[in-house]
C-alpha cells in the first residue's frame, strides 16, 4: 500500500542552525502538508502546498519556515534558524484531488539543543 | 475560535469491551470528520472519515456524526490489545480550508 515516507526519523541540531526535513508524499497525490506535534500537545497545522505554491499557512509558519517541492517526488520543510521551541515531531501528509482524507508519514523527531 | 475538543483520557478497558470515543467541534462550519490512530512516537494513521450525519461502519469500527449537536464518535467493538493507542479526531474548520484541526487525543489501553 502506498505510504508517505519521511527522513530523517530523528534530527538533533543546535539552536540557530538550519534544518531541512524531507518527505516523499504518496505518488499520485497533489496536496501536501506539514504539521507538528509538541510532546503531549495537539497535532498542529503548519502549511499546505498545492500546484507549487502555499495554499494556506498557520500563524506558526513564520519567516523562519519555508517549503519546497524541488522535484517530482520530494517535499521539504526548512527551518532557517532553529529555536528550542521548535523541538517537536514534524509530520508530512498528502491527499489526492478527489478525497479529503490526509495521509500522514511516520514523522521526524526534531530536537533542538 | 475554531476548536475540536476531545474527551480527556486515559481510558482503560478489558479485552472484548465496546469502546466509545467522543469529540465535539465548536461551530457548524466544520466539515469532513476523521479519526486517526496514533501509536507512541508514530504518525497518525487514518482509520475512518465521514462527511454527513449518521453512521459509517468498517469492520469493528463505527464512526458517528451528529451535526445538530456538533458531536462525533468512534465506537470500537470487540476491542483488542492491539487497539491500544491514542485516538485523534480531526476536521476541517470550513469549506475550502486545507487545515485539519485535531483534538488532543484519547489514550486507550485494552487489557488482555
Amino acid at each position: 500500500e502506498p505510504e508517505v515516507t519521511q527522513t530523517p526519523s530523528h534530527q538533533v541540531t543546535q539552536m540557530g542552525q538550519e534544518v531541512i526535513l524531507r518527505c516523499v508524499p504518496i505518488s499520485n497525490h497533489l496536496y501536501f502538508y506539514w504539521y507538528r506535534q509538541i510532546l503531549g500537545q495537539k497535532v498542529e497545522f503548519l502549511v499546505s502546498f498545492y500546484n507549487n505554491e502555499i495554499s494556506e499557512k498557520s500563524e506558526i509558519f513564520d519567516d523562519q519556515f519555508s517549503v519546497e517541492r524541488p522535484d517530482g517526488s520530494n517535499f521539504t520543510l526548512k527551518i532557517r534558524s532553529t529555536k528550542l521551541e521548535d523541538s517537536a515531531m514534524y509530520f508530512c501528509a498528502s491527499r489526492d484531488r478527489e478525497g479529503y482524507e490526509q495521509y500522514f508519514g511516520p514523522g521526524t523527531r526534531l530536537t533542538v539543543t | 475560535q475554531k476548536e475540536v475538543e476531545q474527551d480527556p483520557g486515559p481510558l482503560s478497558v478489558p479485552e472484548g469491551a465496546i469502546v466509545s470515543l467522543n469529540c465535539t467541534y465548536s461551530n457548524s462550519a466544520f466539515q469532513y470528520f476523521m479519526w486517526y490512530r496514533q501509536y507512541s512516537r508514530k504518525g497518525p494513521e487514518l482509520l475512518m472519515y465521514t462527511y454527513s450525519s449518521g453512521n459509517k461502519e468498517d469492520g469493528r469500527f463505527t464512526a458517528q456524526v451528529d451535526k445538530s449537536s456538533k458531536y462525533i464518535s468512534l465506537f470500537i467493538r470487540d476491542s483488542q490489545p492491539s487497539d491500544s493507542a491514542t485516538y485523534l479526531c480531526a476536521s476541517y474548520p470550513r469549506g475550502g480550508s486545507e487545515k485539519l484541526v485535531f483534538g488532543k487525543g484519547m489514550k486507550l489501553t485494552v487489557n488482555p
